[in-house]
């Protein structure tokens, strides 16, 4: 296993389109995080899967945000109607139990002009 | 209310000093996991370090070490003979058994100069 995938890596899109990015965790990790950083700041959590269950979601989580994570294997993390403040790079994370250390991949770099 | 403070926003040392980065928690929780993450200019963030908050015993890896005290809220981090390569954004995170999710500070940005 060579780790957290996450495709695209960068993704340059016009305000009020809709933008996919997708992860793909440690194969044998049943814990998936999405989180989203901006420049300067740290990490800031988003959602988190157990296998398929969405167990937890952060009020940064608005409306046009949603995950999914079918079967407990990938997940995808969908915006809708993009906005300029959507611009981050969005980071997704794994791990087997919790208190683990969660491993991230390289992220997604957004780009809403 | 469960925080991290990362209060050195920036720290910039000369190859072969010592430095010491600081992290303070703040969690009600009596179960909680600590960690440290090193985000390279590449972006990916790279896994140092886990303790537990039964386990205050300090750790050291090579160059690397921490220290944990429970009284102080702290868990700190030095590097030893710092070497350019060791230039990046360093992050603290806690997590806690009543929450799924890694909370982080705001990272410490250190420069190594040549």
């Amino acid at each position: 296993d060579t780790g957290v995938s996450q495709n695209p890596r960068h993704k340059i899109t016009k305000r009020g389109q809709n933008v996919t990015f997708r992860c793909d965790p440690i194969s044998e990790h049943n814990r998936l995080y999405w989180y989203r950083q901006t420049l300067g700041q740290g990490p800031e959590f988003l959602t988190y899967f157990q296998n398929e269950a969405q167990l937890e979601k952060s009020r940064l989580l608005s409306d046009r945000f949603s995950a999914e994570r079918p079967k407990g294997s990938f997940s995808t993390l969908e915006i809708q109607r993009t906005e300029q403040g959507d611009s981050a790079m969005y980071l997704c994370a794994s791990s087997w139990d919790l208190g683990d250390e969660a491993f991230f991949g390289q992220g997604t770099r957004l780009t809403v002009v | 209310a469960q925080k991290v403070t990362q209060a050195q926003t920036e720290i910039s040392v000369v190859e072969k000093e010592d430095v010491t980065l600081d992290c303070v928690y703040e969690t009600r929780d009596t179960t909680y996991y600590l960690f440290w993450y090193k985000q390279p200019p590449s972006g990916e963030l790279v896994f140092l370090i886990r303790r537990n908050s039964f386990d205050e015993q300090n750790e050291i890896s090579g160059r690397y070490s921490w220290n944990f005290q429970k009284s102080t809220s702290s868990f700190n981090f030095t590097i030893t003979a710092s070497q350019v390569v060791d230039s990046a954004v360093y992050f603290c995170a806690l997590t806690m058994d009543s929450s799924y999710k890694l909370i982080f500070g705001s990272g410490t940005r250190l420069l190594v100069r040549p």
